[in-house]
């Protein structure tokens, strides 16, 4: 079945520590984001990538950093510079957005999410 | 950026009556998207809706783009219904601003 995965479910940090999670979708779709998700609180956008080795930085990039290598693949990496990581954390995908009108207007998918907390 | 604010914030209904959920944002879009977070986390597609009506079932949504505000209509609620509404808009380049959600419990 088409869809995104993410992995792991749970995933603990130790202070000091570099943490990557996975993106993995095979919808074929051209954009990939990252948001955060913090308790009772609506998602914010860390990182979007439109095409494969390119992406941009959204609303709350610092202390992550992301790659595109391939088109199925955007992992987010939490690095120490990140002093709050503990949140959960969504990734989705979407047909490419391209200019406004034509593809601007595609719907985003999401993964499942992975819950990071700090030891 | 743009502002997405949504009401009501929390809502308790008893199994089998209607609701109306509203999301007011401060700029024109061209992706509107209405989502469920169960109590898993898990974030479900229910409406791509930029402009317009969809039904989709007992839930149905409007969006009126030229007056900035989009409505989501539960009929009949069950228990199921239950969790947090999400309503999330974007521009040119398609990045989802989420509003802060309406959390709904539906009682048996």
């Amino acid at each position: 079945d088409g869809g995104i995965t993410q992995s792991p479910k749970y995933l603990f940090r130790k202070e000091g520590q570099n943490v990557t999670l996975s993106c993995e979708q095979n919808l074929n779709h051209d954009a990939m984001y990252w948001y955060r998700q913090d308790p009772g609180q609506g998602l914010r956008l860390i990182y979007y990538s439109q095409i494969v080795n390119d992406f941009q930085k959204g609303d709350i990039a610092e202390g992550y950093s992301v790659s595109r290598e391939k088109k199925e693949s955007f992992p987010l990496t939490v690095t120490s510079a990140q002093k709050n990581p503990t949140a959960f954390y969504l990734c989705a995908s979407s047909l490419f957005p391209g200019a406004k009108g034509g593809y601007s207007n595609q719907p985003q998918h999401f993964g499942d999410g992975t819950r990071l907390s700090i030891l | 950026g743009i502002q997405v604010e949504q009401s009501p914030p929390d809502l308790i209904l008893q199994e089998g009556a209607n609701s109306t959920l509203r999301c007011n944002f401060s700029d024109s879009v061209n992706n509107l998207q209405w989502f469920h977070q169960n109590p898993w986390g898990q974030l479900i597609n229910l409406f791509y809706i930029p402009s317009g009506t969809k039904q989709n079932g007992r839930l149905s949504a409007t969006t009126v783009a030229t007056e900035r505000y989009s409505l989501l209509y539960i009929s009949s609620s069950q228990t199921t219904d239950s969790g947090v509404y999400f309503c999330a808009v974007a521009n040119a380049g398609n990045m989802l601003t989420f509003g802060g959600g309406t959390r709904l419990m539906v009682k048996p």
